[in-house]
């Protein structure tokens, strides 16, 4: 069965300080992608990344950074945490080629809270 | 960029009733994708429908696309308390010389048992 996990399921972090946040998934995808979702505005595009070391911005990228040096793992990475980053963060994977016409598996998110 | 936009933005129904929801969308697409998530968790793809589908179906749930109209629908026949989640349509989007997947706000079904 396809998945894809994140580290942590609640975090909870104080402002100005650095925090990682992880995802595996264990499909082989060469897509991934980290989003955040807030009530009201839905889910927005931080960064993709469509192959190892390569990664692309997205909506609201400001704020956020991302690594990806293993095929399986895209790490985000907040480098000085803000209140206005508190959200639920969620990380998807898809197969490649035009991955909008691919269906993306998600994990179960990580609800981050700034202190 | 706000592309797709479900309606209602929530539906409270009895179990075994039929639910519809509705996404509308501003530019032309390759495809329209619906996902689920239940409450605290990732989303959960239900169906992907190409632009030059009408209809589709898989399980309980029919899809349609109406690409004049530029919306589609989402039935679920005979629901169940199980169902009670949150609906996105997600629509493909051309930007900046890259494509990308831009979700809806969401619409909130309520199944009574």
């Amino acid at each position: 069965d396809v998945k894809v996990t994140q580290s942590s399921r609640y975090l909870v972090k104080r402002t100005g300080e650095k925090v990682f946040l992880e995802c595996v998934q264990d499909m082989d995808h060469e897509n991934m992608f980290w989003y955040r979702q807030d009530p009201g505005l839905g889910l927005r595009l931080i960064y993709f990344s469509y192959d190892v070391k390569m990664k692309e911005k997205g909506d609201i990228p400001e704020g956020y950074s991302v690594s990806r040096e293993k095929k399986e793992r895209f790490s985000l990475i907040l480098e000085s945490a803000s209140t206005n980053q508190t959200s639920m963060y969620l990380c998807a994977s898809s197969l490649p080629g035009f991955f909008t016409y691919n269906e993306q598996f998600f994990g179960p998110g990580t609800r981050l809270t700034v202190l | 960029s706000q592309q797709g936009e479900e309606d209602p933005q929530a539906l409270s129904i009895q179990e075994g009733e039929n639910a519809t929801m509705n996404c509308s969308y501003k530019t032309s697409i390759n495809n329209l994708q619906w996902y689920r998530q239940n409450s605290g968790r990732g989303l959960v793809h239900l169906i992907l429908i190409r632009s030059n589908e009408r209809e589709k179906h898989s399980g309980r749930l029919r899809v349609t696309l109406d690409t004049s109209k530029k919306s589609s629908s989402l039935l679920i026949t005979a629901s169940r308390a199980a169902d009670t989640a949150s609906y996105f349509c997600a629509t493909d989007v051309s930007e900046g010389g890259s494509e990308k997947l831009v979700f809806g706000k969401g619409m909130k079904l309520t199944v009574n048992p």
